[in-house]
């Protein structure tokens, strides 16, 4: 079975820190993903990455950046945190080139909380 | 209006009921169609996934894609308390970004 794993369920920060989500799948996938979740909004595209060093935006990127230095691991960086950054973070890998079409297997979720 | 629609309910069904999920889309470029099902407070579990139009069937699940109309559907049959969850729809167009629908909290009683 694919493992995403989230590495903190509940993170709660104060406005203006610099934080890190940090994701770690461990089937060898190429494709890495960064949504968040808001009720009535579904789930948004934040970035994700297609490779190693290689990063796309994706609907929502304003006030995050990403960082894949290793293939097994995707970090989403909050710059400078604001509440409303407060949310559900999922992160999704796939398998396959950009154009494969695999399924997307989601980790748990950080739920976010900045104060 | 959004590219993919889905009724966010609450469904409420007696347990063993049939249960009807649906979204519908409006782009036709759209190829590729899943479902995922979501326990509170855990990230989405893929469920199925089809490409074009035609059924597929899983189990108790069965999925549907109907693309002249736009529309998919996800049917439970012998629902149980433990399909209570919510269920998004996604999909995409032959690149690896996916459109979601907002999910469908169901909950079945005993």
């Amino acid at each position: 079975d694919v493992k995403v794993t989230q590495s903190s369920r509940y993170l709660v920060k104060r406005t203006g820190e610099k934080v890190f989500l940090e994701c770690v799948q461990d089937m060898d996938h190429e494709n890495m993903f960064w949504y968040r979740q808001d009720p009535g909004l579904g789930l948004r595209l934040i970035y994700f990455s297609y490779d190693v060093k290689m990063k796309e935006k994706g609907d929502i990127p304003e006030g995050y950046s990403v960082s894949r230095e290793k293939k097994e691991r995707f970090s989403l960086i909050l710059e400078s945190a604001s509440t409303n950054q407060t949310s559900m973070y999922l992160c999704a890998s796939s398998a396959g080139n950009l154009y494969s079409n695999q399924p997307q297997h989601f980790g748990d979720g950080t739920r976010l909380s900045i104060l | 209006q959004k590219e993919v629609e889905q009724d966010p309910g609450p469904l409420s069904v007696p347990e063993g009921a049939i249960v009807s999920l649906n979204c519908t889309y409006s782009n036709s470029a759209f190829q590729y169609f899943m479902w995922y099902r979501q326990y509170s407070r855990k990230g989405p579990e893929l469920l199925m996934y089809t490409y074009s139009s035609g059924n597929k069937e899983d189990g108790r699940f069965t999925a549907q894609v109907d693309k002249s109309s736009k529309y998919i559907s996800l049917f439970i049959r012998d629902s149980q308390p433990s399909d209570s969850a919510t269920y998004l729809c996604a999909m995409s167009g032959g690149a690896q970004k996916l459109v979601f629908g907002q999910g469908t909290r169901l909950t079945i009683n005993p």
